[in-house]
């Protein structure tokens, strides 16, 4: 079993749409929860990071995360275009800095 | 102020050869991680590097892979003897420090695709 499971996809959504992007995790130990975004060809880039459990919005983008359900979410309201990437959240434990435990990523293709 | 700078971007090698990537950290960053991205897998971290010491390999292959981040000039990591399992896309993050939280986290390069024929 992964440490981090993360649907796959695709996912394919209208313009305008809410997103939901989940991932699943079975290390306890993990305190930092972050979503990055991935273009093709390119690296990730750093979209939301939260620390234990709770929300955090900004702008378009709302992370959630459930510590006792080992459960963290990525909202994306008003869904454009542009945001049509693959979703790749991360963790770390406390102490493990920048040492992250990635998931395989969701490929999400937001359509005109 | 430019960012996470890897090169090359394709690496072309033949089995049994060396590969060499390298990776300069953005202006200001003394941590950097390199992680391995193998088709349809996500990132898997290798190695943790400070200015001239490795902090943290466990997950680095026990063989043929090295890293390095010396005093002066970008870091490095060594694949020696190269076979098709290597072939994947090597990512290098860089932090002013050792934490994921704002001001701290860490960026990644642009990623060296390496094909091993």
């Amino acid at each position: 079993q992964k440490e981090v499971e993360q649907d796959p996809g695709p996912l394919s959504v209208p313009e305008g749409a809410i997103v939901s992007l989940n991932c699943t995790y079975s290390n306890s130990a993990f305190q930092y929860f972050m979503w990055y975004r991935q273009y093709s060809r390119k690296g990730p880039e750093l979209l939301m990071y939260t620390y234990s459990s709770g929300n955090k919005e900004d702008g378009r983008f709302t992370a959630q995360v459930d510590k006792s359900s080992k459960y963290i979410s990525l909202f994306i309201r008003d869904s454009q275009p542009s945001d049509s990437a693959t979703y790749l959240c991360a963790m770390s434990e406390a102490g493990g800095g920048n040492k992250l435990t990635f998931g395989t990523g969701t490929q999400l293709k937001v359509e005109l | 102020n430019a960012g996470v700078m890897q090169n090359p971007r394709h690496l072309v090698r033949r089995r049994g050869q060396e590969a060499r990537l390298r990776c300069s950290p953005m202006k200001g960053h003394s941590h950097v991680y390199w992680y391995r991205q193998l088709p349809e897998e996500g990132l898997k971290f290798m190695v943790y590097l400070q200015k001239e010491n490795i902090i943290d390999e466990s997950g680095m292959p026990k063989e043929r892979f090295s890293a390095e981040f010396p005093k002066e000039g970008p870091s490095i990591l060594r694949i020696q003897q190269v076979v098709r399992g290597d072939s994947a896309a090597y990512f290098c993050a860089s932090s002013p420090g050792n934490s994921p939280l704002r001001n701290t986290e860490a960026f990644f390069g642009q990623g060296t695709r390496l094909t091993v024929v």
